[in-house]
């Protein structure tokens, strides 16, 4: 167990749907980073904010937006969802930003099937 | 971030020691060698990393040669359950954000 909770595990939705998914990042973790793993393909970073602020932008599409919480904890929203949408989103979180040797921890993923 | 080579695949027999390289030979000075697994579709797990000198912990021993253009991790007595997907990845001490992912060497432990 790493320490970082997201929900729902699984979520079936229609296309031109919106949904949300959740991450609690490990205790203290200031860091949380949102991951994209479509079948058979390697993870595609998204997006990482620290301490509440958007830190960095990978290949997040313009539907999908995210935002952390006062309390740390992360959302990650997809709207107008596509078929093409379906896929394994992964939730990480690190203690800091910028750290050497700051080690990044996943959780478990939501699978998100878009019909 | 350096770019890193892995084989696509390896076996190993259960009981014996797994060696899995990575080649990394444009690595700079301050990236870290972190090594990473995911077992089919779960989250990746964070196995160990090294900077310059040679790291073991609980999972796995990490070995990189002295020029650190390549490096090795070590799973000394391989069990089925170590059956994964491995990937060697190189970060910047001031990379805050990203890992970049390769595809990683399929690891099968066969009984």
């Amino acid at each position: 167990d790493s320490g970082v909770t997201q929900t729902p595990k699984h979520l079936i939705t229609a296309t031109g749907q919106r949904v949300t998914l959740r991450c609690s990042p490990r205790s203290g973790d200031l860091s949380v980073y949102w991951y994209q793993q479509s079948l058979d393909q390697g993870l595609q970073f998204l997006i990482q904010y620290y301490n509440g602020e958007e830190r960095a932008k990978g290949n997040i599409l313009e539907r999908f937006s995210a935002q952390q919480f006062p309390d740390l904890h992360s959302e990650l929203n997809l709207s107008s969802l596509e078929l093409g949408d379906s896929a394994l989103y992964f939730c990480a979180s690190s203690p800091f930003n910028g750290v050497a040797g700051n080690t990044i921890y996943f959780g478990e993923g939501s699978w998100l099937t878009v019909v | 971030d350096a770019k890193t080579t892995q084989p696509p695949s390896m076996d190993c027999a259960e009981g014996r020691a797994a060696n899995l390289p990575c080649n990394h030979s444009t690595i700079s000075g301050n990236e870290y060698v972190y090594w990473y697994r995911q077992i089919h579709s779960q989250g990746p797990q964070y196995i160990i990393h090294g900077l310059k000198n040679n790291e073991t912990n609980e999972m796995a021993s990490l070995i990189i040669t002295e020029d650190r253009k390549s490096s090795t991790l070590i799973l000394p007595h391989a069990t089925l359950r170590d059956t994964a997907v491995y990937y060697c990845i190189v970060r910047a001490g001031d990379s805050n954000y990203q890992l970049i992912w390769g595809a990683g060497t399929k690891l099968i432990i066969k009984p």
